[in-house]
């Protein structure tokens, strides 16, 4: 199957700070990348879809200003917290699809902590 | 608007028992349905997936899930369980944008 690399894998940062995860898709192109969230012990949320080259859809009650995303080529998505808080320590993942493709790869997940 | 079901957050079975986890899906459009396993602190592993082809769909590791569509239900199923089989189980719907909504999840336990 296809490969989505997240990086990093682990962050920890302090308060009011910002923190910026990678995914990128290694072999095919990503014409649309999606992040999640996920707290402990539940499910993964939605946050937002990104389209290469267009700007981000965020899901009802995501800050778009407060988790910038960009996607500016085929192959890579970023995922930009901006000052973040101890709430938001999370686990984020990130997926890809191609076009006429029919699933989404997932990357490893980022555990982010706030401090 | 899609949403994912999943009976049980927790799941107990004892090593070489069946396992049988619970989905049930509501949909306004022909669904995509997957599984996916997550290890701690790891992404997710597609299992099996269901688009609209054989309604028996089988899976990596021995798993596999049956498409209902007259109980808008697709539960996973493996005839044996193995240790490492012990993880969080996700169950997702999409349409075809790829776009996922995933279930509560489902923790397996194997007792040896």
């Amino acid at each position: 199957g296809a490969v989505v690399s997240q990086h990093p894998s682990r962050v920890i940062c302090k308060s009011g700070t910002s923190v910026k995860i990678e995914c990128r898709s290694l072999d095919f192109q990503a014409t649309t990348m999606f992040w999640y969230r996920q707290f402990p012990k539940q499910s993964l949320m939605l946050m937002a879809t990104s389209n290469e080259g267009s700007k981000a859809t965020y899901e009802q009650g995501v800050e778009k200003d407060k988790f910038l995303i960009n996607h500016a080529s085929l192959t890579l998505s970023t995922l930009t917290v901006t000052s973040a808080h101890p709430e938001d320590s999370s686990f984020y993942i990130c997926s890809a699809s191609s076009q006429g493709g029919t699933e989404a790869f997932f990357g490893q997940g980022t555990r982010l902590t706030v401090v | 608007a899609q949403s994912v079901t999943q009976l049980g957050s927790h799941v107990s079975v004892s090593e070489g028992a069946l396992v049988l986890l619970r989905c049930n899906y509501s949909s306004s459009v022909p669904p995509y349905l997957f599984w996916y396993v997550q290890y701690p602190n790891q992404g997710l592993q597609l299992l099996l997936k269901y688009t609209s082809a054989a309604t028996l769909v089988k899976g990596i590791n021995g798993f596999e899930a049956e498409f209902k569509k007259s109980e808008t239900s697709f539960h996973l199923t493996k005839p044996s369980a193995h240790m490492s089989d012990a993880a969080e189980y996700f169950c997702a719907v999409s349409d075809s944008s790829y776009k996922l909504i995933f279930g509560s999840g489902t923790r397996l336990l194997v007792r040896p």
